[in-house]
């Protein structure tokens, strides 16, 4: 099994709409948990960190359920600029800040 | 403006040549880390490095070299030894506090002739 697993995609979704989609993750000593977002051949940036309570920042909430193993990226009113690969980020709970990345989810926002 | 610098943007290496890639911070992160990303992967860690003058093996240090001499600079070497050097690299830094994120350069692209 992977460290962190996603649903490769593409999640197609219309402007306006509301589209959602999991990551799951193996390591029960993870502590920090993050969602990144990379457009075509750039590097990756910071879309969110993601807290045990659940957050929200504009748009985009993000979700953590430890007893699952799982995050979540909940993106509402999608825009065209919204077209990219989310990439979902787990600590490994060792000492120091290593990190893992899943594979990515690819989201498609069509007019 | 505080960030990252990766360079060359491209990168091409010949047979048995080494090459080195930049990576410069000015943001006083402690801790820096090189990635090596494969069409439609995930990252996979190369090295990093917690402080300056000490350094640890990635996932996938095999064939591959590093420094940390200052605290801004960690330059990646992809020696002769990496048989499959053609990818996607990129160096990122955070503060060396577990629970924080990292931030990326906008990485170089290393191709064989």
């Amino acid at each position: 099994r992977k460290e962190v697993e996603q649903d490769p995609g593409p999640f197609n979704v219309p402007e306006g709409a509301t589209v959602a989609f999991n990551c799951t993750y193996s390591n029960s000593a993870s502590q920090s948990f993050f969602w990144y977002r990379q457009d075509c051949r750039k590097e990756p940036k910071l879309l969110m960190s993601v807290y045990s309570s659940g957050n929200e920042d504009g748009r985009f909430t993000a979700q953590l359920n430890r007893a699952s193993q799982y995050i979540s990226l909940l993106i509402r009113d999608s825009k065209l600029s919204d077209s990219a690969t989310y990439l979902c980020v787990v600590n490994r709970g060792a000492a120091g800040n290593k990190l893992t990345f899943g594979g990515g989810t690819r989201v498609l926002v069509k007019p | 403006d505080g960030g990252i610098t990766q360079s060359p943007k491209y990168l091409f290496r010949k047979e048995g040549q080494n090459v080195t890639l930049s990576c410069e911070q000015n943001l006083n992160h402690d801790a820096m880390y090189w990635y090596r990303q494969d069409p439609g992967q995930g990252l996979r860690l190369i090295y990093y490095s917690q402080i300056v003058n000490d350094f640890q093996k990635g996932d996938i240090a095999e064939g591959y070299s590093v420094s940390r001499e200052k605290k801004e600079s960690f330059p990646l070497t992809v020696t002769s030894a990496q048989k499959n050097p053609t990818a996607f690299y990129l160096c990122a830094s955070s503060m060396d506090t577990r629970n924080q994120p990292q931030l990326f350069g906008d990485g170089t692209r290393l191709s064989i002739l």
